[in-house]
Parts: C-alpha cells; structure tokens; sequence
C-alpha cells in the first residue's frame, strides 16, 4: 500500500528553535499533500494544503509566516516551524493524496517545546 | 453547522460484540467517504473507503445513504485490537477533506 514517511518522529527543543519536519511519499507520487495538528484527545485540524509547485493554502487562523511549507516535489514537502514557543507544541500528521486516492498519512511529529 | 458529524462516544463493548457507528454530513455534493482508524498517539490508517453499493472486508461493513447523508461503519465480532478511534472523512472537492471528531471505541475482554 501507499506509504507517506515523516521525519523527525520526535523533537524537543528550547523555546525559539526553528523545527523542520519532513514528508515523504515512498511509492507514489503525491499531486497534493496536507500538514494537520492534533492535540491530545481532539481530532485533526488542517493547517493547510499544499500543491507540488506552488504556494501553500492555509486555513484560517493558521500563520504562513509561523508554519512555513515548501513543496519542491510529488515526493517531498516540508513543514517548518519557525521561533518554536511552548504553545506550539502538538502533534504534527502529513498525508499525502495522489489524484482522487485517499489521503494516507505520515507516522507523525510529536513537538515538544521546553 | 459542522461538515462532519460523529457520536464522540466513547463506546465500550464486549468482545464478540457488533457495534455500529454513524457520520452524517451537510453538504451534498461530497464525493468521496472514507473510514480511519487512529490508535493512541499514532497517525490515522485507512480502514476502508465506502462505496454507494455497500461494501465489506471481512468483520467491517461500510454504507453510504446519499439520501440521508450518513455513512456507517459496522465491526462485527469485535475483537480487543479493534480498540481505537474510528474517524469519518468525507471528500468534497478534489482536495478538500472534511474528519468527524473521531468514535472511541473501547472492546472489552
């Protein structure tokens, strides 16, 4: 099956560090891959969308100067989170969707902010 | 008005036991409908897609009412593992993605 690798599965860094998390899709090309958070016991929010090749679409609410993505290929996208504070800390799923597949995930980036 | 809908339990059942959750969704022209599972602490799995026919993979049975926009997920003889939360995800456009909030379901020895 489709698999999405995502990497670091786990940081902890002090406040203001800049965090990058990547996302991989394996075996599949992804035309489109989505970066969510999750904290504990609430379900996924979308924090925004992303197209191989052009800018990102974020959901309201959502700072594109805060949590910078670049999409550079159908197999690569990369989250960063810059000047990382204590709030920030969360869950942090990729998925990855070729045409009109399902989206499957990436194993996921728990952030911890000290 | 959410997108998606879903009974957040949590649903504690027996093993051996058949358990029904339902999603209901409001826009109507949602194209696609799937079933997650997420386990503790870890990323969300495909379970399976859900046809308009009905369809089935083994102990899981999935079904779409268009008219009444709900889809179903039935477990049947639930097993221990079958422990997780269960997410609805329905697809509107071809990349806008709506999730329930997630049913928890707890199967007990």
């Amino acid at each position: 099956g489709a698999v999405v690798s995502q990497h670091p599965s786990w940081v902890i860094c002090k406040s203001g560090t800049s965090v990058k998390i990547e996302c991989r899709s394996l075996d599949f090309q992804a035309t489109t891959m989505f970066w969510y958070r999750q904290f504990p016991k609430q379900s996924l929010m979308l924090m925004a969308t992303s197209n191989e090749g052009s800018k990102a679409t974020y959901e309201q609410g959502v700072e594109k100067d805060k949590f910078l993505i670049n999409h550079a290929s159908l197999t690569l996208s990369t989250l960063t989170v810059t000047s990382a504070h204590p709030e920030d800390s969360s869950f942090y799923i990729c998925s990855a969707m070729y045409s009109n597949q399902p989206q499957h995930f990436g194993d996921g980036t728990r952030l911890s902010i000290l | 008005r959410k997108e998606v809908e879903q009974d957040p339990g949590p649903f504690n059942v027996p093993e051996g036991a058949t358990v029904a959750f339902n999603c209901t969704y409001s826009n109507s022209a949602s194209q696609s409908f799937f079933w997650y599972r997420q386990d503790c602490r870890k990323e969300p799995k495909l379970l399976m897609s859900v046809y308009s026919s009905g369809n089935e993979d083994g102990r899981f049975t999935a079904q779409l009412n268009r008219a009444s926009q709900y889809i179903s997920l039935l477990i049947r003889d639930s097993k221990l593992s079958d422990s997780a939360t269960y997410l609805c995800v329905v697809k509107i456009l071809s990349n806008q993605f709506y999730f329930g909030t997630g049913t928890s379901l707890t199967v007990i020895p």
